[in-house]
């Protein structure tokens, strides 16, 4: 069955420090991984999404995440976090086989010390 | 800028009673997905609907929930009756997805509907 991790439920981090989110995964196929974040009392926000070709991709807010098959690993990293980034962070991989459903892990919430 | 608009935001209710969630996808999107948020489970799929038909409700309590989409342009989540233990908070998604399913097409969400069950 499909699953994903997310080891760590929290992170604390410097405003200005980089950041790096763990995600592994476990799916049979080829994956289709995301990332979304959630500000309290939101909806999720997509940062961005992988699905082929280059291993590194860029989303929104400054975030990038990079994909690894052979360690099954697409985490998620910022160079300098803004205390505007304090939000709970979501890992998904997309289900092709079940009408593209997601499959989220249990989420990271990201804590900014100034 | 398109949004995928949720109603009610938030809604009490006690134990036994009737609750209606609506959802608004995004114009144009064919694909709607209603997903349940709770500290315990997390983010978990409840039901999928493509072209307005139910394509998977196995993650949806059949004896209490029901799921449908009357018009291409309003989906609902309807829990008859409501349980304490249903209080969570409730997000439709939409997506347009392509003949050839691409799982990489993105889903939006809508902000979710808190609900609360006494």
């Amino acid at each position: 069955a499909q699953s994903v991790t997310q080891p760590d439920i929290h992170i604390t981090v410097s405003e200005g420090a980089s950041l790096e989110l763990r995600c592994n995964y476990s799916y049979g196929a080829t994956p289709y991984l995301f990332w979304y974040v959630q500000s309290p009392g939101q909806g999720l926000q997509l940062l961005l999404k992988y699905f082929s070709g280059d291993t590194l991709v860029q989303g929104i807010k400054g975030f990038e995440a990079e994909f690894k098959r052979s360690q099954s690993s697409f985490n998620l990293r910022k160079p300098s976090v803004h205390w505007s980034d304090a939000a709970e962070y979501f890992c998904a991989v997309g289900v092709r086989e079940y009408g593209n459903k997601l499959v989220f892990g249990a989420g990271t919430i990201l804590r900014v010390k100034s | 800028d398109a949004r995928v608009t949720q109603t009610p935001r938030d809604k009490v209710t006690e134990m036994g009673q009737e609750v209606t969630m609506r959802c608004q996808p995004i114009l144009g999107h064919n694909t709607v997905f209603w997903y349940r948020q709770t500290m315990m489970q997390g983010l978990e799929l409840l039901a999928y609907f493509r072209n307005r038909a139910p394509l998977d409700d196995s993650g949806m309590p059949k004896d209490r929930f029901s799921a449908e989409m009357p018009d291409a342009t309003l989906a609902t989540l309807k829990i008859q009756p409501s349980e304490p233990r249903d209080s969570a908070v409730y997000f439709c998604a939409s997506g347009l997805v392509r003949e050839t399913g691409s799982a990489a097409d993105t889903q939006y969400f809508g902000p979710g509907t808190r609900l609360t069950v006494l």
